[in-house]
């Protein structure tokens, strides 16, 4: 296990259109998040799991934005209805306590256009 | 809004010089993080410092902490061109290490 993939790397789609990016997370890493980063800005959090439960939900996540994690294992981001403004990288990250620090996706683009 | 700030913005430096970065935040934390992210890429873990250290090392960086100041620095020495990158500050809250909270970062070049 190599560290946390996500899939796709970039993304284009039309104003209107379903997306749906997935995170394989470090397989011993019980925790999962997402976040989302715009350009010239810090990761901003977006949702937070521990096993299959997600514990946290940011206001940032409209009902627009739904993830899940099956079986405590990869999880996945879906954006409805995407809008120009849903373009961002969105990263994903995961650990596992009491493992100093995050281990980082190399993330998704999505670009709406 | 983001908890963390980090000042500055952006820094040019000469191979070889040190750089320092700083970071403040607003509220109580467990630990602080620095975080750095290469153009278009995910961020990389450097260093960990808990509310109760002051100062901590791993290899070229130091780490320092000011609880009562709610501010730290990460100063690189003697930076290398592979140093170039953004460098971010992430806290966590005192009800647990659910979620990090970044900055907005230090655009850091390292001119040859």
């Amino acid at each position: 296990d190599t560290g946390v993939s996500q899939d796709p790397r970039h993304k284009i789609t039309k104003r209107g259109q379903n997306v749906t990016f997935r995170c394989d997370p470090i397989s011993e890493h019980n925790r999962l998040y997402w976040y989302r980063q715009t350009l010239g800005q810090g990761p901003e959090f977006l949702t937070y799991f521990q096993n299959e439960a997600q514990l946290e939900k940011s206001r940032l996540l409209s009902d627009r934005f739904s993830a899940e994690r099956p079986k405590g294992s990869f999880s996945t981001l879906e954006i409805q209805r995407t809008e120009q403004g849903d373009s961002a990288m969105y990263l994903c990250a995961s650990s596992h306590p009491p493992i100093d620090g995050y281990t980082f996706g190399s993330g998704t683009r999505l670009t709406v256009v | 809004s983001q908890q963390g700030e980090e000042d500055p913005q952006a820094l040019s430096i000469q191979e070889g010089e040190n750089a320092t970065m700083n970071c403040s935040y607003k509220t109580s934390i467990n630990n602080l993080q620095w975080y750095r992210q290469n153009s278009g890429r995910g961020l990389v873990h450097l260093i960990l410092i808990r509310s109760n250290e002051r100062e901590k090392h791993s290899g070229r960086l130091r780490v320092t902490l000011d609880t009562s100041k709610k501010s730290s620095s990460l100063l690189i020495t003697a930076s290398r061109a592979a140093d170039t990158a953004s460098y971010f500050c992430a806290t966590d809250g005192l009800q647990g290490a659910q979620k990090l909270v970044f900055g907005q970062g230090t655009r850091l070049t390292i001119n040859p």
